[in-house]
């Protein structure tokens, strides 16, 4: 299994300009999470999904966008890039089912972003 | 709302010392807690949890302890090795119908030294 993985690893964008970052995970986990870490700051949650279908803002949305294409792979899109966007983003996936109880987070590798 | 208090970093400490991260919560109802660790350019692993109160969690030499009276979980390790560098987090999360949540701490940088 690769567990959580993320593309690309690094990206360096132009103010104004557009990505997507993409995430996909083979663990049949029903929750995904989009997180930006930040120094000094820990990592604060963007969006999430709780099950494909569905998704949630979270602590930071504002200049973000998700889409769950399904239930592998959750998409986070910056629509015009702003210099406060620079961080790492870190993808997370969580959980067969709510009633498994089971609520182990597992993070991708990272993508380093700079908006300049 | 939810929250997770702990020490800052760098704590720089000598191969075979022992290490304490304190880590203290705040949270409506019974969260779950955890220490993630962050090595170097990559992303988070876990490193223990602990579901309930009074519950240690246990891995590679790391222990914590659930103490609901004094909602802290603090981190130790009896005899740190320089491979033990990294960042470690703190984070709780309480199981919704909206998924996992996790709220994390602001990390705090471990450097072993010889």
């Amino acid at each position: 299994n690769a567990g959580v993985t993320q593309t690309p690893k690094f990206q360096v964008l132009k103010t104004g300009q557009s990505m997507t970052l993409q995430c996909a995970q083979d663990m049949n986990h029903n929750s995904m999470y989009w997180y930006r870490q930040d120094p000094g700051m820990g990592l604060r949650l963007i969006y999430y999904s709780a099950s494909e279908g569905t998704t949630d803002k979270g602590e930071v949305p504002n200049g973000y966008n998700v889409s769950r294409l399904n239930k592998r792979e959750f998409s986070l899109r910056l629509e015009s890039a702003a210099p406060s966007q620079t961080s790492v983003y870190f993808c997370a996936s969580s959980g067969r089912g709510l009633e498994s109880g089971t609520d182990t987070q597992y993070f991708g590798p990272g993508t380093r972003l700079t908006v300049l | 709302g939810d929250s997770v208090t702990q020490m800052e970093g760098p704590v720089t400490l000598s191969e075979e010392a022992f290490l304490t991260i304190n880590c203290t919560y705040t949270a409506t109802g019974y969260p779950s807690l955890f220490w993630y660790v962050q090595y170097p350019g990559e992303g988070l692993q876990l490193l223990l949890k602990a579901t309930k109160a009074d519950d240690k969690g246990s891995n590679k030499g790391f222990e914590a302890t659930y103490r609901k009276e004094t909602t802290s979980f603090h981190l130790e390790k009896g005899s740190v090795q320089v491979s033990d560098s990294a960042v470690y987090f703190c984070a709780l999360t309480l199981l919704t119908g909206g998924g996992n949540k996790l709220t994390f701490g602001t990390g705090t940088q471990l450097k072993v030294e010889l």
